[in-house]
C-alpha cells in the first residue's frame, strides 16, 4: 500500500529563485493538502486541493501557488523566494471531505 | 480562527512510565475533530489518535488515551507504559468538521523524551 509520496527529499535554493515540490497522495486518496512547517514550530496550513481546483486556502502570500493534476498527485510552488520560507514541506492526502489524512515526510526546503 | 497552544515544550520520563501531554485549544464551533499526532526523526506526521467532538466518550487506542473537557477546552494524551520508541514530537491539531476544507490548526508540539 503506497503512502505519501513526496520528492524531493531535499534541496537548496538561492533567495529569488522559485521551487517546485511534488506530492503523490496515497491510494485511493483524491485530496492533497500542503503545509509548511518552520524549525521549532507546527504545520501551517497552505491549502487543499480536490478536483483540481483550490478549495481553501490558509494565510500565505500569492508566491506561494499549487495545481493538482487528473491523477490526483499535486505541485506546489513558490516564487521570488525568501530566506523565511526556508522550513520542512509536508504534502497530507485524504479521501473528499473526510478527515483522516496520511502525510508525507516532507520536502526540506533551505533558501540561502 | 481556532488556536492550539501546547504549554509543555519538552518533556521527559523513564520507560515504563505513564505522562500527559496537554493541550487547550480555542474555537466558535460546535462541530470539530481534534486529533493527536507523532513525528519522529523520520518527520512523517503519523496519527495517534482522534476525538469527535460530538462525542462524550474519550477516544482509547491501546496505550494511548484522551482527557477531552469539551467545556474547558481541553484535549489531552495520555500514554501508558511508555516505550523508547514513542519518543518523538507530539502535535495537537484541530479541524472545523464542516468540510475538512479549513485544513488542520495545530500547537507548537511538545517532545517527549523516554529515558531507558
Amino acid at each position: 500500500d503506497a503512502g505519501v509520496t513526496q520528492s524531493p527529499t531535499h534541496l537548496i535554493k538561492t533567495r529569488g529563485q522559485q521551487v517546485t515540490l511534488r506530492c503523490s497522495p496515497k491510494s485511493g486518496h483524491d485530496t492533497v493538502s500542503w503545509y509548511q512547517q518552520a524549525l521549532g514550530q507546527g504545520p501551517q496550513f497552505i491549502f487543499q486541493y480536490y478536483e483540481e481546483e483550490e478549495r481553501q486556502r490558509g494565510n500565505f502570500p500569492d508566491r506561494f501557488s499549487g495545481h493538482q493534476f487528473p491523477n490526483y498527485s499535486s505541485e506546489l510552488n513558490v516564487n521570488a523566494l525568501l530566506l523565511g520560507d526556508s522550513a520542512l514541506y509536508l504534502c497530507a492526502s485524504s479521501l473528499g471531505t473526510g478527515l483522516i489524512y496520511t502525510f508525507g515526510s516532507g520536502t526540506r526546503l533551505t533558501v540561502v | 480562527a481556532q488556536t492550539v497552544t501546547q504549554s509543555q515544550p519538552e518533556m521527559s520520563v523513564q520507560e515504563a512510565e505513564t505522562v500527559t501531554l496537554s493541550c487547550t485549544y480555542d474555537t466558535s464551533e460546535s462541530n470539530y475533530y481534534l486529533f493527536w499526532y507523532k513525528q519522529p526523526p523520520s518527520r512523517q506526521m503519523i496519527l495517534v489518535i482522534r476525538q469527535e467532538a460530538y462525542k462524550q466518550q474519550n477516544a482509547t487506542e491501546n496505550r494511548f488515551s484522551v482527557n477531552f473537557q469539551k467545556a474547558a477546552k481541553s484535549f489531552s494524551l495520555k500514554i501508558s507504559d511508555s516505550q523508547l520508541g514513542d519518543t518523538a514530537m507530539y502535535f495537537c491539531a484541530f479541524v472545523y468538521s464542516g468540510g475538512g476544507a479549513d485544513g488542520l490548526t495545530f500547537g507548537k508540539g511538545t517532545h517527549l523524551i523516554i529515558q531507558p
